[in-house]
């Protein structure tokens, strides 16, 4: 049973571009969940998704920030016209159920030129 | 935000000591977790306890839980080199969003 898996594992864009970072659940995980990391930081909760729905997206930035889990393939991280203040590591997480451990995937790492 | 607050925020152990990080948070909880950090890498989970529970182990982690403290601590026994990682607590409001601490960062000596 593969973990969560995240790509690209590095990503560099230029400042206007669009970002895609993507992520694949656990097997039997219905529960998605992307977290972004600053350097010398925790972690911050961005987005709640179950398939087909977002059910929390309170952290998330209301403009240029979105996120979507289709009935088919992996959850996707869409950041337009990235800004150097993008760069970070951003942390996809999946659990079987609510109120369940997370298992996290290795994390992508934006880099906004 | 609320979040939780680890101390102490750097740690630095001889191989075989314990190592013990504390956890503070604001308001109540449905759970605390528990997450490890190696460089680089995405967090792995350790150990979760519930608002009702006090005390929970894992191999050579030990968790508790003080709720009338808001507070949580988690102990590491017989450290070894590989335990070398930062730790997060994240607290569950009830609402799925786990809320981080900035982490520990735990060296042990060889």
């Amino acid at each position: 049973n593969a973990g969560v898996m995240q790509n690209p594992r590095h990503l560099v864009r230029r400042r206007g571009q669009e970002a895609r970072l993507r992520c694949s659940p656990m097997k039997g995980h219905s529960h998605v969940y992307w977290y972004r990391q600053l350097p010398e930081e925790g972690l911050k909760f961005m987005v709640y998704l179950q398939k087909e729905n977002i059910i929390d997206e309170s952290g998330m930035p209301k403009e240029r920030f979105s996120a979507e889990f289709p009935k088919e393939g992996p959850s996707i991280l869409r950041i337009q016209q990235v800004v150097r203040g993008d760069s970070a590591a951003y942390f996809c997480a999946s659990s079987e159920d609510r109120d369940e451990k997370l298992f996290f995937g290795s994390g992508t790492q934006l880099s906004v030129l | 935000s609320q979040q939780g607050e680890e101390d102490p925020q750097a740690l630095s152990i001889q191989e075989g000591e314990n190592a013990t990080m504390n956890c503070s948070y604001k308001t109540s909880i449905n759970n605390l977790q528990w997450y490890r950090q190696n460089s680089g890498r995405g967090l792995v989970h350790l150990i979760l306890i519930r608002s009702n529970e006090r005390e929970k182990h894992s191999g050579r982690l030990r968790v508790t839980l003080d709720t009338s403290k808001k507070s949580s601590s988690l102990l590491i026994t017989a450290s070894r080199a590989a335990d070398t990682a930062s730790y997060f607590c994240a607290t569950d409001y009830g609402n799925n969003r786990l809320a981080f601490g900035k982490g520990n960062q735990v060296v042990v000596i060889p």
